[in-house]
């Protein structure tokens, strides 16, 4: 149950597009579809962004999105904005012996 | 409107026991599966434990496997966690969580454990 591996810090201008790489293994993001992304702000707790690869929960905007490509998974956020400083967690199902669930080790993004 | 609400974190000795309930409400209870994800101080996100809807089938960390049990009582719309042999890197805010079994999908605001002598 190792931590799927996320850069430490991502940063953009306001307006302009990231993306963060959550990789994992053939184990979990790549041998299955249940990839999911969660933001978290300070002292908050964390929210679900993304769910399955690629879907936006009800309400949620469309400046977020997700993709898969093997064993590496990546969440883009675009028209930065200033709300969207927070850390961001990518999470994947795993079930290598028993059902289990591994999160990421955490981007903090910064808005310039 | 989903609401979870942890409750039972606290100070406790290295070696020690305590039980973490969560009240849930706004949704079917018995039709999603529950998580317990934690969070050190200044740290990244930690799977801890799963149980499914009926609580037929339970699933833990390496890290708490032995030490830690989950449950639910559906007839009261609350989870629990039961730890016990506590060590200080159990340290932590737990967070009670929503889903299924493969995607955690609302979160409460968590409860701090400190382990400390």
């Amino acid at each position: 149950q190792s931590a799927l591996t996320q850069p430490a810090s991502v940063s953009g201008s306001p307006g302009q597009s990231i993306t963060i790489s959550c990789t994992g293994t053939s184990s979990d993001v790549g041998g299955y579809n249940y990839v999911s992304w969660y933001q978290q702000h300070p002292g908050k707790a964390p929210k679900l962004m993304i769910y399955e690869v690629s879907n936006r929960p009800s309400g949620l905007s469309n400046r977020f999105s997700g993709s898969k490509s093997g064993n590496t998974a990546s969440l883009t956020i675009s028209g930065l904005r200033a709300e969207d400083e927070a850390d961001y967690y990518c999470s994947s199902y795993t079930n290598t012996y028993t059902p289990s669930y591994v999160f990421g080790t955490g981007t903090k993004v910064t808005v310039l | 409107e989903v609401q979870l609400v942890e409750s039972g974190g606290g100070v406790i000795q290295p070696g020690g026991s305590l039980r973490l309930s969560c009240a849930a409400s706004g949704f079917t209870f018995d039709d999603y599966a529950m998580h317990w994800v934690r969070q050190a101080p200044g740290k990244g996100l930690e799977w801890v434990s799963l149980i499914s809807g009926d609580g037929g089938s339970t699933y833990y960390a390496d890290s708490v496997k032995g030490r830690f049990t989950i449950s639910r009582d559906n007839s009261k719309n609350s989870l629990y966690l039961q730890m016990s042999s506590l060590r200080t890197d159990d340290t932590a805010l737990y967070y009670c969580a929503k889903g299924s079994m493969d995607t955690v999908d609302f979160w409460g605001q968590g409860t701090l454990v400190t382990v400390s002598s």
